[in-house]
């Protein structure tokens, strides 16, 4: 399809280990963007990228979450020894370039568990 | 820093009754103002969008007036359908930061019944 493709779509895991989310743009789109929607705290802002590289990381909540991109193109999310807290669905958007008259499009999100 | 804020509480209301969700926002520069909708099982889709003072976004019968006075973007819509049904989200990005990168009110539930 022609839209924002994330994967997996659920992932359940054990407390402590790691998890990989992945993202997959719209074809063309330059930036990229990371949320995560969580019951207490609503839509969180994590991460932007522009071409490969990330210049905000400042959503990040904690050192345990990375994220890259390659070719322009696939982000990978990444939480390390994940909590419980971690549990929520972690949302890709991308845009053609990253200015207010270019809208963000949405994927369908990964829902994370954390048991 | 930035923030929206609408609202507490899903919206209950009958087919072809009159909504409105309300949303007011701080904003350190000039924001663009967005309203999102999620409808169930679905993706966060853009229902419309407005970029400057008094611009009127409008779309699917839905509209919303950038009103810089009283810092707000409220979500209209003369008469709803049962497929209206959904999280509508309003939104802003500070052209300021140079990323666009979203701030979201924390969603308003809408259930409409037949």
């Amino acid at each position: 399809g022609a839209g924002v493709s994330q994967s997996p779509s659920n992932k359940v895991t054990e407390k402590g280990k790691d998890v990989e989310l992945r993202c997959d743009p719209i074809s063309g789109h330059t930036a990229l963007y990371w949320y995560r929607q969580s019951l207490g705290q609503g839509l969180e802002f994590l991460i932007y990228f522009q071409g490969n590289s990330a210049p905000d990381k400042s959503g990040l909540p904690s050192d345990r979450f990375s994220a890259e991109r390659t070719g322009g193109s696939v982000s990978t999310l990444t939480i390390q020894r994940t909590q419980q807290e971690d549990s929520a669905v972690y949302l890709c958007a991308s845009s053609f370039g990253a200015g207010p008259n270019q809208p963000q499009h949405f994927g369908d999100g990964t829902r994370l568990s954390i048991l | 820093g930035n923030s929206v804020t609408q609202m507490e509480g899903p919206v209950t209301l009958s087919e072809e009754a009159f909504l409105t969700i309300n949303c007011t926002y701080t904003a350190t520069g000039y924001p663009s103002l967005f309203w999102y909708v999620q409808y169930p099982g679905e993706g966060l889709q853009l229902l419309l969008k407005a970029t400057k003072a008094d611009d009127k976004g409008s779309n699917k019968g839905f509209e919303a007036t950038y009103r810089k006075e009283t810092t707000s973007f409220h979500l209209e819509k003369g008469s709803v359908q049962v497929s209206d049904s959904a999280v509508y989200f309003c939104a802003l990005s500070d052209p300021t930061e140079g990323n666009n990168r979203l701030a979201f009110g924390k969603g308003n539930q809408v259930v409409v019944i037949p």
